[in-house]
């Protein structure tokens, strides 16, 4: 089946510091791909859809200004944690369709962050 | 809003039985998928199944099946035959425009 690819899958950084998690279709190409947060214990929530060549739509409650997501290919999304603070350590997960399976999502393995 | 509800935080099996995991969601939309995600220690979303909102036979993976009630917006997941390696945090999620999970359900599987 399709592969996503998300790296780093741990990354720790000191508070004020920004950190850059990329999520990769490896043999499909991905016109949007979609950021998710989850808190120990908890359900993923949908942080933000990224749209390849436009402007991430970003859910209610996400502040664009601090997740910054870029989608400069149909294969690669990031998504940026800028001046990280400690309430923003969490899982974070992509996920991309294949619209070659009938829009199968298929999911990275996800990045821990932590923020000292 | 679209809501999915998973009444069940934890469940328990024991290996070789069947268990069945429960979930409902509140929807407007007549055309939607629905999923059911298992994520492993590891927390890897793995699909295990998908069914679409028209069809109206319940889809079955192998020992994974479903009973979707589209009318009682229910979609319950059964595990037949239980393994050891079925333990996992199971998410149930909607779809219609963008996904939705569920709050989950842990399961153990006694050996």
């Amino acid at each position: 089946g399709a592969v996503v690819s998300q790296h780093p899958s741990w990354v720790i950084c000191k508070s004020g510091t920004s950190v850059k998690i990329e999520c990769r279709s490896l043999d499909f190409q991905a016109t949007t791909m979609f950021w998710y947060r989850q808190f120990p214990k908890q359900s993923l929530m949908l942080m933000a859809t990224s749209n390849e060549g436009s402007k991430a739509t970003y859910e209610q409650g996400v502040e664009k200004d601090k997740f910054l997501i870029n989608h400069a290919s149909l294969t690669l999304s990031t998504l940026t944690v800028t001046s990280a603070h400690p309430e923003d350590s969490s899982f974070y997960i992509c996920s991309a369709p294949d619209t070659a399976l009938d829009e199968k999502l298929f999911f990275g393995s996800g990045t821990q962050l932590s923020v000292l | 809003a679209q809501t999915v509800t998973q009444s069940q935080p934890e469940m328990s099996v024991q290996e070789a039985e069947t268990v069945t995991l429960s979930c409902t969601y509140d929807t407007s939309e007549s055309d939607y998928y629905l999923f059911w995600y298992k994520q492993p220690p590891s927390r890897q979303m793995i699909l295990v199944i998908r069914q679409e909102a028209y069809k109206q036979q319940n889809a079955t993976e192998n020992r994974f099946s479903v009973n979707f009630q589209k009318a009682a917006k229910s979609f319950s997941l059964k595990i037949s035959d239980s393994q050891l390696g079925d333990a996992a945090m199971y998410f149930c999620a909607y779809v219609a425009d963008k996904l939705t999970f569920g709050t989950g359900t842990r399961l153990a599987v006694r050996p």
